[in-house]
This record gives structure tokens, C-alpha cells and sequence, in this order.
């Protein structure tokens, strides 16, 4: 399977507790966002990476989350202090990009989620 | 900051018979692109078809069309053909094209697509 993956798939914590996610996008992209969905809502964007690099934050993304990407492959999402607003599916995607500041015509490829619940 | 919005929370076709769903959007931005993502259940978000701002012809794949209507803001989904294997939440999203970041994708609140046999 060549696609993004995710892992854990489910995730239960109790509030308080720290978690941590992993993507692993597809082998050649070199751009990986993180979203967050809530029930009922679409995705919401909170990170990217262009290689290493984060490039974009969104406001949705408190001091409590924090996203490293350290050699450009795979990339993980940690939550410290969890909230019960923390619950939601955490979705990962991932594009190949040709230029930077270019027209960004990459397509994003979603992983199929990670579902945190806190308790 | 761009809007998205669906008005449809649920839509109901019947099978082989056609469907078109909603979406309109809110920018100041005149670069920009334009996409439809359906999610089945308990599955992964999938591309269905993506439409660039400065083109003027209406993306097709298949089975489905937009009509993108740039004036007006509009990027409806047309599916003909209905099957089954078509019922998902379909999701409009937005994303900037400016080149002062903003990569993430806009989504709205997407439309539950029910395919009745």
C-alpha cells in the first residue's frame, strides 16, 4: 500500500494525558498538512511542512499541540495536556509540489485518520 | 479570511438518476483553487475532482462535473449516473493560490449523499 497512513487508527486518553500521532505520506511528497475533523464539520487545517520545514500554523493550533517533521518523511502530532475539545479525528494528507511560489497545483492525498477520544 | 458553504446538510437520489450538490464560497482572492472531496464511511477522504479559478471550462471526470461560476462564487457538483458506491459526505473546499502561504484547504460542512436502490 502506497498511500498515507496513519497511526494509531484510535486513541483513547484520559484529559490531561499527552498523544502522540504519526503520518507517513506517500514515499515522494515533499508537503504533509495535518487537519482536524470534529462530528458533523469538514476538516480543519492546522499544519503544514514543506520538507522540514512548517511553514504554516493555523490559529486553531494551541501551545498544546506541537507537529515535527525531523527528516522530511514521516511527521508527528503530539497534544499535551489533552482537553475533551480535543476530540476529533486527526487527519494527515500529503501532495507533491514541483516549484514554491509557484502556482500550487499539487493534489492532497488524506491518510484515513486518527480518532482521539478524551475522556 | 475564505468562507465555504454548503447548504445542503443531506441530499437523497435515486439510482442511475442524477444529483447536483451545492457549494458557494467567499474570497477576495482572484487565484485560487477549487476541489470536491467525498468521504465514505469510516474511510478515507478521496479527490472527486478539482477546478482552477482562471480556467473557464468546468472540470469533468467522468461521471462528474462542476459548473464553476466565478462571478457568482458558485462550484456545484453535478454527479450523473448515480450508484451506490457513490453514497458519502462530499466536502467543497477552497485554497488560496496568492502565494503568501496559506496552503491548507478551506472546507465546508460538507453534504451526506444517500443513493436509494
Amino acid at each position: 500500500d502506497t498511500g498515507v497512513s496513519q497511526n494509531p487508527r484510535h486513541k483513547i486518553t484520559k484529559r490531561g494525558q499527552n498523544v502522540t500521532f504519526r503520518c507517513d505520506p506517500i514515499s515522494e511528497h515533499n508537503r504533509l498538512y495535518w487537519y482536524r475533523q470534529t462530528l458533523g464539520q469538514g476538516p480543519e487545517f492546522l499544519t503544514y511542512f514543506q520538507n522540514e520545514a512548517q511553514l504554516e500554523k493555523s490559529r486553531l493550533l494551541s501551545d498544546r499541540f506541537s507537529a515535527e517533521r525531523p527528516k522530511g518523511s514521516f511527521s508527528t502530532l503530539e497534544i499535551q495536556r489533552t482537553e475533551q475539545g480535543d476530540s476529533a479525528m486527526y487527519l494527515c494528507a500529503s501532495s507533491l509540489s514541483y516549484s514554491t511560489g509557484g502556482p500550487r497545483t499539487d493534489t492532497q492525498y488524506f491518510g484515513p485518520g486518527t480518532r482521539l477520544t478524551v475522556l | 479570511a475564505q468562507t465555504v458553504t454548503q447548504s445542503q446538510p443531506e441530499m437523497s437520489v435515486q439510482e442511475a438518476e442524477t444529483v447536483t450538490l451545492s457549494c458557494t464560497y467567499d474570497t477576495s482572492e482572484s487565484d485560487y483553487y477549487l476541489f470536491w472531496y467525498k468521504q465514505p464511511p469510516s474511510r478515507q477522504m478521496i479527490l472527486v475532482i478539482r477546478q482552477e479559478a482562471y480556467k473557464q471550462q468546468n472540470a469533468t471526470e467522468n461521471r462528474f462535473s462542476v459548473n464553476f461560476q466565478k462571478a457568482a462564487k458558485s462550484f456545484s457538483l453535478k454527479i450523473s449516473d448515480s450508484q451506490l458506491g457513490d453514497a458519502a459526505m462530499y466536502f467543497c473546499a477552497y485554497r488560496s493560490d496568492s502565494g503568501g502561504g496559506a496552503d491548507g484547504l478551506t472546507f465546508g460542512k460538507g453534504t451526506h449523499l444517500i443513493i436509494q436502490p
